[in-house]
């Protein structure tokens, strides 16, 4: 099993609609990320976490919004999306400020 | 100016071929990561360094901290390298937070 899911993989959806992308990790990792990739841009940080109650907004954290519902478990919303928020979203983890576990991507596309 | 550069942002190459794929940044850090993307979308970890060499089967990743520069080599090329290769680099004033490349995109002919 991969140590860091992510759910749904891809998804289609309609302005003004709300999303929650979620990301589970079997790592044990403290610290836990979401990114976004748009293509000829590299990945840029939303929101990231140090621990269950540690939040922090990232480079380009408007429009988004995060839980961290446990250890393990990271969820980012889309509170109304709009069509520029459409990507290629990925969580990671880490245990310290070294290397970051990726999961799989969600590919989500706002219509 | 992006704070990290990579170049070139596409290469072609015959398998067997020696590739060397660049990356500049502007800022102090503490640490460069290279990163490799599957054409399927998945991103795992290569290296993370901050000074000198680091080698691992045929990639071998290099830094020179006072030109702020680095290279990933991969030698005797293989078509199953085709992937792109995205350098980060975790700054020194933001330590918590790693600042991606836009990526090169390799692909390895037959």
């Amino acid at each position: 099993d991969a140590d860091v899911t992510q759910t749904p993989r891809n998804r289609i959806t309609k302005t003004g609609k709300r999303i929650m992308l979620e990301c589970s990790q079997t790592k044990g990792h403290d610290r836990m990320y979401w990114y976004r990739q748009d293509p000829g841009l590299g990945l840029r940080l939303i929101y990231y976490s140090f621990d269950v109650k540690d939040i922090n907004k990232g480079e380009i954290s408007d429009g988004y919004s995060v839980s961290r519902q446990a250890q393990a478990k990271f969820s980012l919303s889309l509170e109304s999306a709009i069509p520029n928020q459409t990507a290629l979203y990925f969580c990671a983890t880490s245990r310290t400020e070294e290397t970051q576990y990726f999961g799989p991507g969600t590919r989500l596309l706002v219509l | 100016k992006n704070e990290v550069e990579q170049s070139p942002q596409n290469l072609t190459a015959q398998e067997g071929e020696f590739i060397t794929i660049n990356c500049s940044y502007s800022v102090g850090i503490s640490a460069l990561h290279w990163l490799q993307q599957h054409p399927g979308g998945g991103i795992v970890s290569l290296f993370m360094l901050s000074s000198g060499k680091k080698k691992h089967g045929r990639l071998i990743a290099t830094i020179n901290i006072q030109e702020k520069h680095s290279s990933l080599h991969i030698t005797a090329s293989h078509p199953r390298d085709s992937a792109v290769y995205i350098c980060a680099v975790r700054s020194r004033e933001g330590a918590q937070k790693l600042v991606f490349g836009q990526g090169t995109r390799l692909t390895i002919n037959p």
